[in-house]
């Protein structure tokens, strides 16, 4: 089955520097790849996704690269703000002959912004 | 238009007794699935429900089970509650089951003394 390695566990970074999440992930039917951030006392929130006909998605400060070949994944957070403080999730989901499997999730990332 | 709910938010039970525990979905989306999350082992994937069927299912044992009515809302149920039982369980829900993504309730915390 698919497994999903995420690094690192935990990321500190200054206020307005840049943030990377790598995934690796092991199946390659694994066609959708979300990216899901937690807060404190609340439920993962989608943040952002890609699917794996394309390479790389962006959306606002937030984006994400997809690299088929050699199973990784990668969340990339610019100009992060205090509240960019939280714990990252990815997930990988294969798809087989049009049988959807569930989401395999990492074991997240405590990301820390300094003021 | 209103997330997904899960009741109760919180609760404490002792080892040996039984819980449910619901999710109701966003309006329209027909797919909740279930997950449990603990500091160890992270998220693991319970059981999906699509249009009242259980499309798949995790590695869990027999004393987890669930069930999906035709309002799309789901239950899932433990029985013979264990220590190690004490987590967050977590509902999500989608148009399909996944392939538009998944949105999250806020969980129940579950404890069991």
């Amino acid at each position: 089955g698919e497994n999903v390695e995420q690094h690192p566990s935990t990321l500190s970074v200054q206020e307005g520097d840049s943030a990377v999440i790598k995934c690796t992930y092991s199946d390659s039917a694994s066609n959708y790849f979300p990216w899901y951030k937690q807060e404190l006392g609340k439920g993962p929130q989608l943040i952002i996704d890609i699917r794996s006909n394309v390479g790389e998605k962006k959306d606002q400060r937030i984006a994400v690269t997809l690299n088929k070949t050699a199973k990784h994944f990668s969340l990339h957070i610019t100009e992060t703000q205090p509240e960019d403080s939280a714990v990252y999730f990815c997930a990988a989901r294969t798809n087989y002959g049009g049988s959807q499997g569930n989401l395999i999730f990492g074991k997240g990332t405590k990301l820390s912004v300094k003021p | 238009k209103a997330g997904v709910t899960q009741t109760p938010r919180y609760l404490i039970k002792t080892r040996g007794q039984q819980v449910t525990l619901s999710c109701s979905p966003i309006s329209g989306h027909r797919s909740v699935s279930w997950y449990q999350q603990t500091p160890g082992q992270g998220l693991q994937f319970l059981f999906e429900y699509f249009s009242e069927t259980q499309r798949n299912k995790g590695n869990f044992p027999g004393r987890f089970s669930g069930r999906q009515f035709s309002n799309s809302r789901s239950e899932m149920n433990v029985s013979t509650l264990e220590l190690g039982d004490s987590a967050l369980y977590l509902c999500a829900s989608s148009f399909t089951g996944g392939s538009y993504g998944y949105t999250f309730g806020s969980g129940t915390r579950l404890t069991v003394v």
